[in-house]
């Protein structure tokens, strides 16, 4: 069964900084690998999607990067702000669902 | 375009008593999920529907949990009865399914539905 962690578990952070958050998977035979975010009690919103074929996909500020072979997909926030604050969820789909990590949340101070 | 949409957001039941979640999914998308989440945690599959189909329900605990997903849209989760555990968040999912292999779509979330059971 795929295994998606991602580290850290909890980031803080001062506003203007750039940042990584990191995923792993243990299962390289990936389709696609999506990034969310989750604010509280809300739903999960699509930030990036990398196909397989892809090594990585810019949406403004985000930059979300896959290496298939190393099981390892990075999502980059640059000159990030409070607004960022959110918990940011990675997701694998070895085929015919996504397997997601645990999340990272995520505090930007002002 | 409108999104994923669940209803109720909310529901609050004591224990042993039924209850449902309904779910519209984005026009034209062809598979449908249910996850379930727990505080603190990634979603979990619990079903996946490809059209009518269920073709993953592998992680429905069947014995109180049931699914369907009429004439390919609209969806539905039912738990009956419900436990203290079942105490969760469950989020319905969307994509465009294609037909020359697996699932290579982007999934669009619904804002779920929080259910608590007393």
């Amino acid at each position: 069964k795929q295994e998606v962690t991602q580290i850290p578990a909890a980031l803080s952070v001062p506003e203007g900084e750039n940042l990584v958050l990191n995923c792993s998977f243990t299962d390289s035979a990936i389709y696609n690998l999506q990034w969310f975010r989750q604010d509280p009690g809300k739903g999960l919103t699509s930030l990036l999607l990398i196909q397989s074929s892809q090594r990585e996909q810019t949406s403004g500020r985000l930059n979300a990067s896959l290496d298939k072979s190393s099981g390892r997909s990075t999502l980059y926030i640059a000159a990030s702000q409070p607004g960022d604050s959110a918990t940011y969820l990675c997701a694998a789909n070895s085929g015919y669902a996504l397997n997601f990590g645990k999340g990272t949340s995520l505090l930007v101070t002002p | 375009e409108a999104g994923v949409v669940q209803s109720p957001r909310y529901k609050i039941i004591e224990k042993k008593q039924p209850v449902a979640f309904w779910c519209n999914p984005i026009s034209g998308h062809n598979t449908l999920y249910w996850y379930l989440q727990n505080l603190g945690q990634g979603p979990e599959l619990l079903i996946r529907y490809e059209n009518e189909e269920a073709v993953d329900d592998s992680q429905l605990p069947k014995d109180r949990f049931s699914a369907e997903r009429l004439k390919g849209v609209d969806s539905t989760l039912k738990i009956q009865p419900a436990e203290l555990g079942d105490s969760a968040v469950y989020l319905c999912a969307s994509s465009l399914w294609s037909p020359t292999g697996p699932n290579t779509g982007e999934l669009f979330f619904g804002e779920g539905s929080r259910l608590t059971v007393l």
